[in-house]
């Protein structure tokens, strides 16, 4: 089945406590990229990777990294979180830039307390 | 700078009713335009999408939107909502300028009544 896989799904950490939040796709798709939703904001991205080991920031990096060593992988850590990353964040894939939809992971629910 | 904007944040409706939500995008060159619905507790799923062509588009569960190019809108209409339809709806655009980002709305959270 075609889809993108995110772990953990739901996770409580402390602050400065790094943590990683993995995805991988089975699709071969070339673009991923990491959103954070939170209420009234929308989705907001925050990184975004072309291909293996291409990535670029979104509208809000602060706080955040991410790899791309694999086509299929692209984990998002945080290094030091706090409390203003509580959030839903979702993985998305999509063939290409353009001209095609994403393909969205079930998303994880990150509390930092 | 780029921006997509849903004029309502919560919508509520009897079943029966005729749906419409707006969306507006701030630029006016080549766009690809999306609508994605949230169930809760779900991730977000394409409902339907424009890239080119006909300008009003169908989707699936009996969804349209119209892409109106000199009002830079993609509202998307349904003619009878169900209960099922409790969910949120967002907008989404590509646009084809510095690395076809795509830039979402704030999303729209409809109920509808039993």
């Amino acid at each position: 089945e075609a889809q993108v896989t995110q772990n953990p799904r739901y996770l409580i950490t402390v602050t400065g406590k790094k943590l990683t939040v993995t995805c991988s796709q089975n699709m071969n798709h070339e673009y991923m990229s990491w959103y954070r939703q939170d209420p009234g904001l929308g989705l907001r991205q925050i990184y975004y990777s072309m291909n293996v080991e291409v990535t670029d920031k979104g509208d809000v990096p602060e706080g955040y990294k991410v790899s791309r060593k694999e086509k299929r992988n692209f984990p998002l850590i945080l290094e030091s979180p706090s409390p203003n990353q509580t959030s839903l964040y979702f993985c998305a894939s999509s063939p290409r830039l353009s001209n095609t939809e994403a393909f969205f992971g079930q998303g994880t629910r990150l509390t930092v307390v | 700078a780029q921006s997509v904007s849903q004029h309502n944040h919560h919508v509520i409706l009897s079943e029966a009713a005729s749906l419409e939500l707006g969306c507006n995008y701030s630029y006016g060159g080549t766009v690809n335009l999306f609508w994605y619905v949230q169930y809760p507790g779900q991730h977000l799923q394409l409902l339907l999408k424009y890239f080119s062509g006909d300008p009003l588009v169908k989707g699936i569960k009996g969804f349209e939107a119209e892409f109106i190019k000199s009002k830079f809108s993609f509202n998307l209409r349904k003619p009878s909502v169900q209960w099922s339809d409790t969910a949120e709806y967002f907008c989404a655009v590509i646009y084809d300028t510095g690395g076809f980002k795509t830039i979402f709305g704030a999303g729209t959270r409809l109920f509808v009544k039993a």
